[in-house]
């Protein structure tokens, strides 16, 4: 079972502010994701990482923008936080690049955008 | 677009009995299935993978798969109310096998 660990556990912020949403994985899993997920609703996918130097954008489009400079490191920034990002961020990570394995996933961090 | 469909209940079942969540996918060269339960305001927990055709069972829980029926199901026997969440399928088939996550069936368990 992998560790993930996502700080801030809870953020509220006003408007126009860039954040970033830290996630760490000490497991050294090669695969990283981020998915957003709002109160009783499906995950959705925004961005994803192969490995280090590696970023893709997910299945929902985001106004995030993600790096991998570390193995186990994945931030999510967001340059100018708005309403509408009021959400649940969930990171996790899986460790097999050759097949689907599965992710585990950190205790998320809400967002409240005021 | 490949699809994971999920009734999504909720499903009420007597503490005691069995509760069944189904699962249909849409990708017939999936390989790799996973179910993860959500408890309220927290994150997903994996809670049985399976990658065969047949039944793989762990504790309470046992996981089914028919890949040429493009189903997987989840049955947990002697349910608690502890059990009370959203079960959440998952299932390669997203770009790069990424995982598909279905919206999930509520399960509510009653005293």
């Amino acid at each position: 079972e992998a560790d993930i660990y996502q700080t801030p556990r809870y953020l509220v912020i006003g408007t126009g502010k860039k954040i970033t949403l830290e996630c760490s994985q000490t497991m050294g899993h090669d695969k990283m994701y981020w998915y957003q997920q709002d109160p009783g609703m499906e995950l959705h996918l925004i961005h994803y990482s192969y490995g280090v130097n590696s970023t893709e954008k997910g299945d929902l489009s985001s106004e995030s923008t993600v790096s991998r400079i570390r193995t186990e490191h994945f931030p999510l920034t967001l340059e100018s936080a708005r309403p509408s990002h009021t959400s649940q961020y969930l990171c996790a990570s899986s460790e097999d690049l050759s097949r689907s394995g599965a992710q585990y996933f950190g205790p998320g961090t809400r967002l409240l955008v005021l | 677009q490949k699809e994971v469909e999920q009734n999504s209940g909720p499903l009420s079942v007597p503490e005691g009995a069995i509760a069944s969540l189904n699962c249909t996918y849409s990708d017939r060269g999936s390989q790799s299935f996973f179910w993860y339960r959500q408890y309220s305001g927290k994150s997903p927990e994996l809670i049985m993978s399976i990658y065969s055709n047949g039944d793989k069972e762990d504790g309470r829980f046992t996981a089914q798969l028919n890949k040429a029926s493009q189903y997987v199901s989840l049955l947990i026997r002697d349910s608690q109310p502890s059990d009370s969440a959203t079960y959440l399928c998952a299932v390669e088939g997203g770009s790069q096998g990424n995982l598909i996550f279905g919206k999930g069936t509520k399960l509510s368990v009653k005293p």
